[in-house]
This record gives structure tokens, sequence and C-alpha cells, in this order.
């Protein structure tokens, strides 16, 4: 079976800091891989997917960046945070086919102090 | 730009009552797909949709497929405390991505 693995699972880090948030996936091949940002009980904003190795689309421009080294896994980074980088970050990947939906990792919560 | 709408925002109700939700669309979806984030988690797939009409139960849950394809409504039927989170509607935005909508927030009290 298909599992998704994101972490750490809580980071605080100062202004200024680098950041590597890792996802994998496990079980599968070729996935679309997807980072959302969660503010404090708001929706999904999309950050950046891919649907193969080294292909990244960025969804809003900002302070972040995504890397696909590997087929199953997909790095979200920083070179310095702000604090408008604090928030609850996502991995989720799915089939080509997106009917089926996306499968969500339990989530990052960044806290940039 | 596409976008999905969700309403109610939010709600607050009594254990056992029953819940009812919609998502809309400014344009046509095959596919619609429902969503709950339990506080702390991500998101968890409950109930997919695949034909306009059609109506899927998960348990207490039941949702349908408008009949334009542009909407879609969530039903929780005798809510009960772990019923608490945000519930997301969403849809393929094209064949790399899925659009979600602005999410139910649901309480429950006892």
């Amino acid at each position: 079976s298909q599992t998704i693995h994101q972490w750490p699972a809580t980071l605080v880090q100062p202004v200024g800091s680098p950041l590597s948030l890792e996802c994998t996936v496990e079980g599968t091949s070729n996935p679309n891989l997807y980072w959302y940002r969660q503010a404090a009980g708001r929706g999904l904003q999309l950050l950046f997917y891919s649907v193969g190795i080294g292909q990244i689309s960025s969804e809003v421009p900002q302070n972040l960046s995504a890397s696909r080294p590997q087929d199953r896994q997909f790095i979200l980074s920083s070179k310095k945070l702000l604090l408008s980088d604090s928030g609850f970050y996502l991995c989720a990947w799915s089939v080509q086919r997106l009917n089926y939906g996306y499968t969500f990792g339990s989530g990052t919560r960044l806290t940039v102090v | 730009g596409q976008q999905l709408n969700q309403s109610p925002q939010s709600m607050f109700i009594q254990e056992g009552e029953d819940v009812s939700m919609n998502c809309t669309s400014s344009s046509i979806f095959n596919t619609w797909l429902w969503y709950k984030q339990d506080p702390g988690e991500g998101p968890v797939l409950l109930i997919a949709l695949y034909k306009a009409g059609e109506l899927t139960s998960n348990g207490r849950l039941t949702a349908q497929f408008g009949i334009t394809r542009k909407d879609s409504f969530l039903n929780i039927s005798a809510s009960i405390p772990s019923d608490v989170g945000i519930y997301f509607c969403a849809g393929p935005y094209n064949t790399d991505k899925l659009i979600f909508g602005t999410g139910t927030r649901l309480q429950v009290f006892p």
C-alpha cells in the first residue's frame, strides 16, 4: 500500500534561518507531488507541485522553493525564513489521474520567531 | 479565475443534530471530492463523486453531485463530537492539480 511521510511534525525556527522540509512517498511510482500551506483556521494554499523528477511548478511567488531530486521525494526549502512563513505545511501525492484525489501527509507546523 | 465557494463558513451545532453544507463552482466539474481535516492533521478523503446526480454514502455521511455539475452537497446525520474539523470540497482544476473550496468549519457541542 502507498504511504506518505512528512517530517518534522513541528519546527520552531528563528527569522533569517534556512528551512528544509522533506516529504517521501512509498509504494507508488511517478506520483504527482504537492506542497500546500495553511494559515491558522484558513484554507489550503498551493505552493508548488511536480509531475516528474526535476519538474517544479510554482503557484505563488514567495520566499520558498521546492525540489524533486528523486521520483518519490519532494523538498520544500527557504534560504532565509520570514515571520510570514509561519503556518501548517502539507505535502500530498496523487496518481496521474486526479479523479482519485490527493493523499495528504500529516503536516509540519512551522513557527518562525 | 475558477474558484469553489463553500457555505456555511462555519457551523456550531449540538451533538445529534444533522449537518448540511454545500460547495458551488463557477464552472463545470466532472469529479467532486469531499475531504475532512481533523485539527492538526492533514485532510482525509471522505467521498468521491463522478457522475451528475450521483448520491454516495459513507456511514453517516452522504454527498451528492449536483445536476448542473456546478455544485455538490455534503450531509452528516446524527453528528458526534469526532465530526469536529474542517470540511473541504475539491475538484480537478486541470490534469495536474485540484482546486479546493474555502472550507466549512464544524464545531459540535455535547
